[in-house]
Order: C-alpha cells, then structure tokens, then sequence
C-alpha cells in the first residue's frame, strides 16, 4: 500500500505570493491533518480534515486554508507569505477520526525569500 | 503550544547501549504516542500507550506512563546506528481539538 504523498517535496517562494500544498493519503484514510514543523516553535497542528470537513484548527492566521476533496486528497494553502512562514508542512492520514497512529508523509520544505 | 517536552534535548551513546528519553506534558491525556524522524524525512510512529496503560513493549522499545507525574519514557535496547534519529512524543488530549501537540524533541546519536 502507497504511503502519504506529498507533493512538491521542495518550493521556493517570495514574501507576498501564496502557495498551494498537495497531500495524498494512504488509500482508505479518510482523515487528513496538517502539521508545520520548524526549529523555533517545533512540530505545529494545522489543521485536520474527514470526510470534506475541517474538523479542527490550530492556532494559526487566517492565511492559512486548507481543503479535502471527495477522494480524501487535501491541498492547503497559504496567502500573503511572510518570511516566518518557511517551514517543513508535514501531512498525515489516519483511517477514522480518532489520531492513533498517524502516517506522514515526508513533507514540503517551504522557502520564503 | 507545546504540550509535551522531551528530556534530553540531544543524547549520543555507544552502538549496542541502552537510550533512554523522557517526556512531560501538561494536562491529562486521552493517549501518548512516539514517532520518529530521520533527517529531513517525515515521522514514522513507533508506539502508543493510552492514559490507562502502565508500559507498553514492541520489540527493541519500551514505553511507561506515569499519569500521576504526567510523565513518560521511550527506552530503546541494543542501540544500532540506524536509530539515530529525533523521537517525539506526541499527546492527544480532551475532544482532540488540537489535533496531536507534540513536544520538540530529543535528537539521537549512535556512535558505530
């Protein structure tokens, strides 16, 4: 069975321009959750989608957007990028609703310059 | 917000010793997870033990929850090169409105 895919492994972006995150789930995970991960503040929650529904929010600014369409795929969003948005976005996929375990998948290392 | 916090931040140790983590979190938990990172990769679970569980084993890990201390401790045996790594513990707590809060982490070194 194929692992979470993220896609694009590596971006590079400037201050102001807005990206787009792709995230594939393990086949039949119906449970999508963002994380951002950098050395200052460590591994963050995003966000978590099932079943088309966001589920729950981290603390994080309105700039950052997510979505999960009916095939489970989730893409997540940011407007506006500001220099502390470089990070390590990390996806994982559960089954259910419920967190145990997550998979994840190897990220988007995210470049703001 | 950190809910849990590694201790050591950074440990290395001989090929073939015994690695002991610490982890300690705030507010009562639903269950406690540990995941793996090897460098610029994503994490790799490794073990859960729920709130009503004492120790958990699987294979070279062990794991203990003190709710009393909110406290937990990955040991891993037999220590090979390819375990060098960062281990989180991960915490999920209440409804899980704040998804998995994770502390930041304790980088592993195995000397060959």
């Amino acid at each position: 069975k194929a692992g979470v895919t993220q896609t694009p492994r590596y971006l590079i972006k400037t201050r102001g321009q807005q990206v787009t995150l792709s995230c594939s789930p393990i086949s039949g995970h119906r449970s999508v959750s963002w994380y951002q991960q950098t050395p200052g503040q460590g591994l963050q929650f995003l966000f978590e989608y099932f079943s088309e529904t966001q589920r729950n929010k981290g603390n994080f600014p309105g700039r950052f957007s997510g979505r999960q369409f009916s095939n489970s795929r989730s893409e997540m969003n940011v407007s506006t990028l500001e220099l502390g948005d470089s990070a390590l976005y990390l996806c994982a996929s559960s089954p259910g609703t419920g967190r145990e375990p997550q998979h994840f998948g190897d990220g988007t290392r995210l470049s703001i310059l | 917000s950190q809910q849990g916090e590694e201790d050591p931040q950074a440990l290395s140790i001989q090929e073939g010793e015994n690695a002991t983590m610490n982890c300690s979190y705030k507010t009562s938990i639903n269950n406690l997870q540990w995941y793996r990172q090897n460098s610029g990769r994503g994490l790799v679970h490794l073990i859960l033990i729920r709130s009503n569980e004492r120790e958990k084993h699987s294979g070279r890990l062990r794991v203990t929850l003190d709710t009393s201390k909110k406290s937990s401790s990955l040991l891993i045996t037999a220590s090979r090169a390819a375990d060098t790594a960062s281990y989180f513990c991960a915490t999920e707590s209440g409804g899980g409105a704040d998804g998995l809060t994770f502390g930041k982490g304790t980088h592993l070194i195995i000397q060959p």
